[in-house]
């Protein structure tokens, strides 16, 4: 089945060691989203992708980067993880055909910072 | 700016009673509206959608009418299972295809 897979869906970092959390997608789409989410809130668009251009959301912190090596995979990055970012990070896809461009959403890796 | 104000949770109901989840919008131009479920520890899952006024979706006895004179799309469903516990949160999609996701309602549903 096509679909949005993260890996790993639980990760533990420590304060302040870079961790990288992955994405890929089986359904050729060609916008990639990255989502952060805390308990009992919506989720907050840190950036996405459309193909290889890159857009970032105005009040997304420094600390977060993300790459796009090809169309199935992106990457999210942060650089100096603090006890502030530990929450669920959300991938999402959707392609740019059709009227409505619903967004097809992974799992979630649950982030934890120690 | 666009916005989605969802109704505050928890809602709590008894298997087989009706439920109403409240959601507003504003926004500009003309947006598409989503509702996406949650179930614990798990990603998102689009549960239907409306491209525009007057369209009806609906999915899994789930449905919601895009009521532009009203700016609302509220979630129905006439006899609701356990299963059904979750959160549910409102969405819409600009012209610019960004999303914009209300807070979220999360559904308790007592056997």
């Amino acid at each position: 089945d096509a679909m949005v897979i993260q890996n790993p869906r639980y990760q533990v970092t420590q304060f302040g060691k870079p961790v990288t959390l992955s994405c890929s997608q089986t359904l050729n789409h060609n916008v990639m989203y990255w989502y952060q989410q805390k308990s009992s809130q919506a989720p907050k668009l840190l950036f996405h992708y459309y193909d290889k251009d890159f857009n970032n959301e105005a009040d997304t912190p420094d600390n977060f980067q993300s790459r796009r090596p090809n169309t199935s995979f992106c990457f999210l990055d942060i650089r100096s993880p603090g006890l502030g970012d530990a929450a669920m990070y959300l991938c999402a896809t959707s392609t740019r055909s059709g009227r409505a461009y619903e967004q097809y959403f992974g799992p979630g890796t649950r982030l934890t910072v120690t | 700016g666009n916005s989605v104000t969802q109704m505050e949770g928890p809602v709590t109901l008894s298997e087989e009673a009706f439920l109403t989840i409240n959601c507003t919008y504003t926004a500009t131009g003309y947006p598409s509206l989503f509702w996406y479920v949650q179930y614990p520890g798990e990603g998102l899952q689009l549960l239907l959608k409306a491209t525009k006024a007057d369209d009806k979706g609906s999915n899994k006895g789930f449905e919601a009418t895009y009521r532009k004179e009203t700016t609302s799309f509220h979630l129905e469903k006439g006899s609701v299972q356990v299963s059904d516990s979750a959160v549910y949160f409102c969405a819409l999609m600009d012209n610019f295809n960004k999303f914009y996701f209300g807070s979220g309602t999360k559904l308790n549903v007592k056997p």
